[in-house]
Protein backbone atom coordinates (compact mmCIF):
# COMPACT_ATOMS: atom_id res chain seq x y z
CA UNK A 1 0.00 0.00 0.00
CA UNK A 2 1.66 3.50 -1.16
CA UNK A 3 1.88 5.93 1.70
CA UNK A 4 0.89 9.29 2.84
CA UNK A 5 2.36 11.27 -0.43
CA UNK A 6 2.67 15.27 -0.36
CA UNK A 7 3.71 17.65 -3.08
CA UNK A 8 5.22 19.92 -3.71
CA UNK A 9 8.57 18.59 -1.20
CA UNK A 10 9.85 21.87 -1.18
CA UNK A 11 8.70 25.45 -2.01
CA UNK A 12 10.02 28.69 -1.55
CA UNK A 13 8.01 32.06 -1.88
CA UNK A 14 8.04 35.36 -1.10
CA UNK A 15 6.16 37.30 1.52
CA UNK A 16 2.49 38.39 0.86
CA UNK A 17 2.08 35.39 -1.41
CA UNK A 18 0.08 32.89 -1.31
CA UNK A 19 0.64 28.88 -1.46
CA UNK A 20 -1.01 25.63 -2.00
CA UNK A 21 -0.16 22.31 -0.75
CA UNK A 22 -1.31 19.15 -1.33
CA UNK A 23 -1.64 15.78 0.44
CA UNK A 24 -2.75 12.21 -1.01
CA UNK A 25 -3.73 10.18 1.63
CA UNK A 26 -3.07 6.51 2.18
CA UNK A 27 -6.19 4.25 -0.04
CA UNK A 28 -9.01 4.25 1.99
CA UNK A 29 -8.53 6.47 4.62
CA UNK A 30 -11.10 9.24 5.18
CA UNK A 31 -9.71 11.50 7.45
CA UNK A 32 -6.55 13.84 6.68
CA UNK A 33 -4.98 16.11 9.30
CA UNK A 34 -2.34 18.95 9.07
CA UNK A 35 0.61 19.80 11.09
CA UNK A 36 2.85 23.05 11.07
CA UNK A 37 6.65 22.10 12.45
CA UNK A 38 8.46 25.08 13.28
CA UNK A 39 11.83 25.12 15.48
CA UNK A 40 10.47 27.47 17.86
CA UNK A 41 6.85 26.20 18.30
CA UNK A 42 7.12 22.24 17.42
CA UNK A 43 4.60 20.53 16.22
CA UNK A 44 0.90 22.87 15.99
CA UNK A 45 -2.09 21.25 14.76
CA UNK A 46 -3.80 23.21 11.94
CA UNK A 47 -6.66 21.33 10.60
CA UNK A 48 -8.29 18.19 10.37
CA UNK A 49 -10.68 16.91 7.63
CA UNK A 50 -13.32 14.00 7.21
CA UNK A 51 -15.26 13.27 4.14
CA UNK A 52 -14.82 16.70 3.11
CA UNK A 53 -15.73 18.32 5.70
CA UNK A 54 -13.38 19.83 8.66
CA UNK A 55 -14.14 18.32 11.67
CA UNK A 56 -10.85 20.25 13.66
CA UNK A 57 -9.12 23.21 14.00
CA UNK A 58 -6.43 24.54 15.20
CA UNK A 59 -5.44 28.16 16.97
CA UNK A 60 -4.19 29.63 13.29
CA UNK A 61 -5.84 32.34 11.46
CA UNK A 62 -7.90 32.55 8.90
CA UNK A 63 -5.24 32.98 6.26
CA UNK A 64 -4.48 29.02 6.95
CA UNK A 65 -7.15 27.42 4.65
CA UNK A 66 -8.07 23.72 4.04
CA UNK A 67 -10.05 21.49 1.71
CA UNK A 68 -11.05 17.90 1.23
CA UNK A 69 -12.05 16.18 -2.24
CA UNK A 70 -14.52 13.44 -3.03
CA UNK A 71 -11.10 10.95 -3.40
CA UNK A 72 -9.54 12.24 0.45
CA UNK A 73 -6.87 13.89 -1.11
CA UNK A 74 -6.62 17.38 0.82
CA UNK A 75 -5.05 20.94 -0.01
CA UNK A 76 -4.26 23.19 2.61
CA UNK A 77 -4.01 27.11 1.51
CA UNK A 78 -1.92 29.78 3.30
CA UNK A 79 -2.50 33.53 1.61
CA UNK A 80 -0.11 36.61 2.41
CA UNK A 81 2.27 34.50 3.29
CA UNK A 82 4.67 35.92 6.48
CA UNK A 83 8.76 35.25 7.21
CA UNK A 84 6.65 33.42 10.16
CA UNK A 85 4.90 30.43 7.89
CA UNK A 86 8.36 28.98 6.93
CA UNK A 87 8.00 25.41 8.35
CA UNK A 88 8.02 22.13 7.70
CA UNK A 89 4.24 21.28 7.09
CA UNK A 90 3.12 17.60 7.76
CA UNK A 91 -0.08 15.40 6.79
CA UNK A 92 -1.58 12.43 8.35
CA UNK A 93 -4.11 10.36 7.08
CA UNK A 94 -5.98 8.01 9.14
CA UNK A 95 -9.08 5.41 8.64
CA UNK A 96 -10.60 7.93 10.91
CA UNK A 97 -13.48 6.20 11.92
CA UNK A 98 -12.67 4.69 15.59
CA UNK A 99 -10.38 6.65 17.85
CA UNK A 100 -10.03 2.99 19.70
CA UNK A 101 -8.01 2.21 16.46
CA UNK A 102 -7.47 5.10 14.48
CA UNK A 103 -4.30 5.48 14.08
CA UNK A 104 -1.94 8.56 12.13
CA UNK A 105 -0.11 7.74 8.91
CA UNK A 106 2.72 11.00 8.27
CA UNK A 107 3.56 12.27 5.05
CA UNK A 108 7.28 12.73 4.50
CA UNK A 109 6.07 16.71 4.54
CA UNK A 110 6.69 19.76 2.21
CA UNK A 111 9.24 22.63 3.21
CA UNK A 112 8.22 25.93 2.83
CA UNK A 113 10.76 28.41 3.03
CA UNK A 114 9.06 32.30 2.72
CA UNK A 115 11.51 35.07 1.73
CA UNK B 1 -5.76 23.89 27.81
CA UNK B 2 -4.25 20.47 26.87
CA UNK B 3 -0.19 20.31 27.43
CA UNK B 4 2.25 18.25 27.16
CA UNK B 5 5.71 18.32 28.16
CA UNK B 6 9.24 16.65 27.33
CA UNK B 7 11.45 17.79 29.71
CA UNK B 8 14.62 16.04 27.95
CA UNK B 9 15.41 18.15 25.14
CA UNK B 10 17.96 16.18 24.22
CA UNK B 11 19.84 12.49 25.25
CA UNK B 12 22.21 10.09 24.34
CA UNK B 13 22.40 6.35 25.36
CA UNK B 14 24.85 3.38 24.17
CA UNK B 15 23.89 1.08 21.74
CA UNK B 16 21.96 -2.07 23.38
CA UNK B 17 21.41 0.00 26.13
CA UNK B 18 18.50 0.79 27.84
CA UNK B 19 16.89 4.48 27.54
CA UNK B 20 13.84 6.36 29.05
CA UNK B 21 12.37 9.19 27.73
CA UNK B 22 9.85 11.30 29.88
CA UNK B 23 6.42 12.95 29.23
CA UNK B 24 3.83 14.59 31.31
CA UNK B 25 0.11 16.28 29.77
CA UNK B 26 -2.41 17.97 31.15
CA UNK B 27 -5.91 17.07 30.60
CA UNK B 28 -9.27 17.39 32.41
CA UNK B 29 -10.09 14.54 29.94
CA UNK B 30 -10.78 11.27 30.96
CA UNK B 31 -11.06 9.27 27.91
CA UNK B 32 -7.66 10.16 25.79
CA UNK B 33 -5.10 8.24 23.85
CA UNK B 34 -1.55 9.06 24.09
CA UNK B 35 1.52 8.27 21.56
CA UNK B 36 4.95 7.89 20.85
CA UNK B 37 6.07 9.09 17.51
CA UNK B 38 9.43 8.81 16.11
CA UNK B 39 10.82 11.59 13.57
CA UNK B 40 14.47 9.99 12.28
CA UNK B 41 16.56 12.48 10.42
CA UNK B 42 14.63 11.82 6.83
CA UNK B 43 11.82 13.45 8.87
CA UNK B 44 9.05 10.77 8.05
CA UNK B 45 7.23 10.39 11.46
CA UNK B 46 6.21 6.74 12.49
CA UNK B 47 4.31 5.75 15.13
CA UNK B 48 6.17 4.18 18.07
CA UNK B 49 3.41 2.97 20.44
CA UNK B 50 0.26 3.93 21.34
CA UNK B 51 -1.60 3.82 24.79
CA UNK B 52 -5.31 4.23 25.45
CA UNK B 53 -5.86 5.94 28.38
CA UNK B 54 -9.02 3.45 29.88
CA UNK B 55 -6.50 0.31 29.90
CA UNK B 56 -4.19 -0.48 32.97
CA UNK B 57 -1.99 -2.26 31.13
CA UNK B 58 1.30 -0.78 29.17
CA UNK B 59 1.47 -0.86 26.53
CA UNK B 60 4.63 -2.64 24.34
CA UNK B 61 5.58 -3.04 20.93
CA UNK B 62 8.80 -5.39 20.78
CA UNK B 63 12.14 -2.95 22.44
CA UNK B 64 9.77 -0.71 23.08
CA UNK B 65 7.53 -0.16 26.47
CA UNK B 66 5.73 2.82 28.20
CA UNK B 67 4.86 3.58 31.64
CA UNK B 68 1.87 5.14 32.05
CA UNK B 69 0.76 6.40 35.19
CA UNK B 70 -2.87 8.25 35.04
CA UNK B 71 -3.14 9.83 38.38
CA UNK B 72 0.34 11.42 37.64
CA UNK B 73 -0.20 12.25 34.18
CA UNK B 74 3.16 10.40 33.17
CA UNK B 75 3.44 8.66 30.03
CA UNK B 76 7.33 7.45 29.51
CA UNK B 77 8.72 5.41 27.18
CA UNK B 78 11.53 2.85 27.29
CA UNK B 79 13.81 1.91 24.71
CA UNK B 80 15.56 -1.25 25.27
CA UNK B 81 18.69 -2.73 23.70
CA UNK B 82 19.24 0.33 21.54
CA UNK B 83 19.97 0.52 18.67
CA UNK B 84 21.59 3.15 16.20
CA UNK B 85 18.52 3.02 13.95
CA UNK B 86 16.69 4.44 16.91
CA UNK B 87 18.21 7.63 16.82
CA UNK B 88 15.75 10.21 15.96
CA UNK B 89 13.37 12.63 17.72
CA UNK B 90 10.75 11.68 19.93
CA UNK B 91 7.59 13.16 19.96
CA UNK B 92 5.06 12.07 22.62
CA UNK B 93 1.52 13.06 21.75
CA UNK B 94 -2.40 13.24 23.29
CA UNK B 95 -5.49 13.01 21.85
CA UNK B 96 -8.74 13.38 23.63
CA UNK B 97 -11.96 11.34 21.79
CA UNK B 98 -14.02 14.33 20.53
CA UNK B 99 -16.23 12.36 17.97
CA UNK B 100 -14.19 9.43 17.33
CA UNK B 101 -11.36 11.29 15.85
CA UNK B 102 -7.69 11.19 16.76
CA UNK B 103 -6.71 13.70 14.21
CA UNK B 104 -5.93 16.22 16.46
CA UNK B 105 -2.83 15.57 17.89
CA UNK B 106 -1.09 17.55 20.42
CA UNK B 107 2.52 17.01 20.73
CA UNK B 108 5.35 17.83 23.46
CA UNK B 109 8.40 19.38 21.96
CA UNK B 110 10.66 16.48 21.31
CA UNK B 111 13.81 14.51 22.56
CA UNK B 112 16.13 14.25 20.63
CA UNK B 113 17.71 10.98 20.87
CA UNK B 114 21.60 9.68 20.34
CA UNK B 115 22.78 6.29 20.25
CA UNK B 116 26.33 6.23 20.31
CA UNK B 117 28.25 2.90 18.64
Amino acid sequence: KAGVTQTPRYLIKTRGQQVTLSCSPISGHRSVSWYQQTPGQGLQFLFEYFSETQRNKGNFPGRFSGRQFSNSRSEMNVSTLELGDSALYLCASSLGLAADTDTQYFGPGTRLTVL
Amino acid sequence: AQTVTQSQPEMSVQEAETVTLSCTYDTSENNYYLFWYKQPPSRQMILVIRQEAYKQQNATENRFSVNFQKAAKSFSLKISDSQLGDTAMYFCAFTSNYGGSQGNLIFGKGTKLSVKP
